[in-house]
């Protein structure tokens, strides 16, 4: 089993909707989780940390649920800048050789059309 | 400010050839990691180093090495290059070393092993 897996898409929508996706990771002792955003042949960016209590920046808004291992990103009125690959990240442990390792799923591709 | 550094940008190698690379982490941050990320996939953990001492190594062999420098500047080194060496390399700086507010990436470096 992957560490990080993610819904495998790709997501192709028009814009204006509601799109989400999904992570789950098999370390429950994972710590620290993120979204990041990736546009063609560049680095990745953070988009936001994601906390057990939930959080929402804008149109964007994740979730993390300890108890299933599972991370969402909801992404609301979709715009053509949205367009990217959405990567799931965890940080796996405190310590030991995965000290300050961030773990990605592949990434999901979203493409929004006019 | 500057963000991550990283050079070369683009680079083309030989079969059996060394390589290095350079990054400088955001002024101030003390952690520096390396990833690879080959085409269609996530980025993966290759290693990261924290004042000067190497706290995470991920699962590549002994061909890549690395250290870092006392202004926390990094390079990757990588021996005896492989056709499947060929990817974006990356390098990300966080403040401290667990990185819980989350990583900088530089833009990469685009190795290609011909």
């Amino acid at each position: 089993r992957k560490e990080v897996e993610q819904d495998p898409g790709p997501f192709n929508v028009p814009e204006g909707a509601t799109v989400a996706f999904n992570c789950t990771y098999s370390n429950s002792a994972s710590q620290s989780f993120f979204w990041y955003r990736q546009d063609c042949r560049k680095e990745p960016k953070l988009l936001m940390s994601v906390y057990s209590s939930g959080n929402e920046d804008g149109r964007f808004t994740a979730q993390l649920n300890r108890a299933s291992q599972y991370i969402s990103l909801l992404i609301r009125d979709s715009k053509l800048s949205d367009s990217a690959t959405y990567l799931c990240v965890v940080i796996p442990n405190a310590g030991g050789t995965s000290y300050g390792k961030l773990t990605f799923g592949q990434g999901t591709i979203l493409t929004v059309h006019p | 400010d500057a963000g991550v550094t990283q050079s070369p940008t683009h680079l083309i190698k030989t079969r059996g050839q060394q390589v290095t690379l350079r990054c400088s982490p955001i002024s101030g941050h003390k952690s520096v990691s390396w990833y690879q990320q080959v085409l269609g996939q996530g980025p993966q953990f290759i290693f990261q180093y924290y004042e000067k001492e190497e706290r995470g190594r991920g699962n590549f062999p002994d061909r890549f090495s690395a250290r870092q420098f006392p202004n926390y500047s990094s390079e990757l080194n990588v021996n005896a290059l492989l056709l499947g060496d060929s990817a974006l390399y990356l390098c990300a700086s966080s403040l401290a070393g667990q990185g819980r507010n989350g990583y900088t990436f530089g833009s990469g470096t685009r190795l290609t092993v011909v």
